[in-house]
């Protein structure tokens, strides 16, 4: 059965800290992978992956997938209280299924 | 442009009934797709429209259904409640079919008690 799993399911650190959010999957027929932020409702898509070994970045938020280890990284650097969210893994298999991770719950302290 | 809606916003209901969910897609967009989301279990699929046509559906039972309108709104329906039917139900919308492109509405928390 195709999973994707998330790590850890919730961290707290302090503004300005660095964080590794993991996100591992086995899904038969990948096709891509997807982040998303949740802050209160709605998830907010971040990046698509497709490739191995090519970092997508956005401001102080870059990942980046390796697709032999069959896992994906979010960074956050300089954390900012406006970085607590729940942030979403995906993973779209051949047939535009999505397979979600459960998420991982970041909280920053100031 | 307006975003994707949702209503209503929270709703309690009880054991044993029955609810209606609407979604609003973005304008032009005409593929809607219904999550389930419950503390730990991440999205939980429950199925898409696309013009009118169901084009996917998740592992729910058949409790659970859903149509879409010739404006692209969408409604799901939940019949004969179940507690564990408590959870956060969002919708997506894309231009086309598919989960490229997704915006999410901001859900509706749906309480059985």
């Amino acid at each position: 059965e195709d999973k994707v799993v998330q790590s850890p399911l919730s961290l707290v650190v302090h503004e300005g800290d660095t964080v590794t959010l993991n996100c591992s999957y086995e899904v038969t027929n990948f096709r891509s992978l997807l982040w998303y932020k949740q802050e209160k409702k709605a998830p907010t898509f971040l990046f698509m992956l497709t490739s191995s070994g090519i970092e997508k970045k956005s401001g102080r938020l870059s990942s980046i997938l390796d697709k032999k280890e069959l896992f994906s990284i979010l960074n956050i650097t300089a954390t900012q209280t406006g970085d607590s969210a729940i942030y979403l893994c995906a993973v779209v298999d051949s047939n535009y299924q999505l397979i979600w991770g459960a998420g991982t719950k970041l909280i920053i302290k100031p | 442009k307006a975003g994707v809606t949702q209503t209503p916003r929270y709703l309690i209901k009880t054991r044993g009934q029955q609810v209606t969910l609407s979604c609003s897609p973005i304008s032009g967009h005409r593929s809607v797709s219904w999550y389930q989301q419950t503390p730990g279990q991440g999205l939980q699929f429950l199925f898409e429209y696309f013009s009118e046509t169901q084009r996917n559906k998740g592992n729910f039972p058949g409790r659970f259904s859903g149509r879409q309108f010739s404006n692209s709104r969408s409604e799901m329906n939940v019949s004969t409640l179940e507690l564990g039917d408590s959870a956060l139900y969002l919708c997506a919308s894309s231009k086309d079919t598919g989960v490229y492109g997704y915006t999410f509405g901001s859900g509706t928390r749906l309480t059985v008690v």
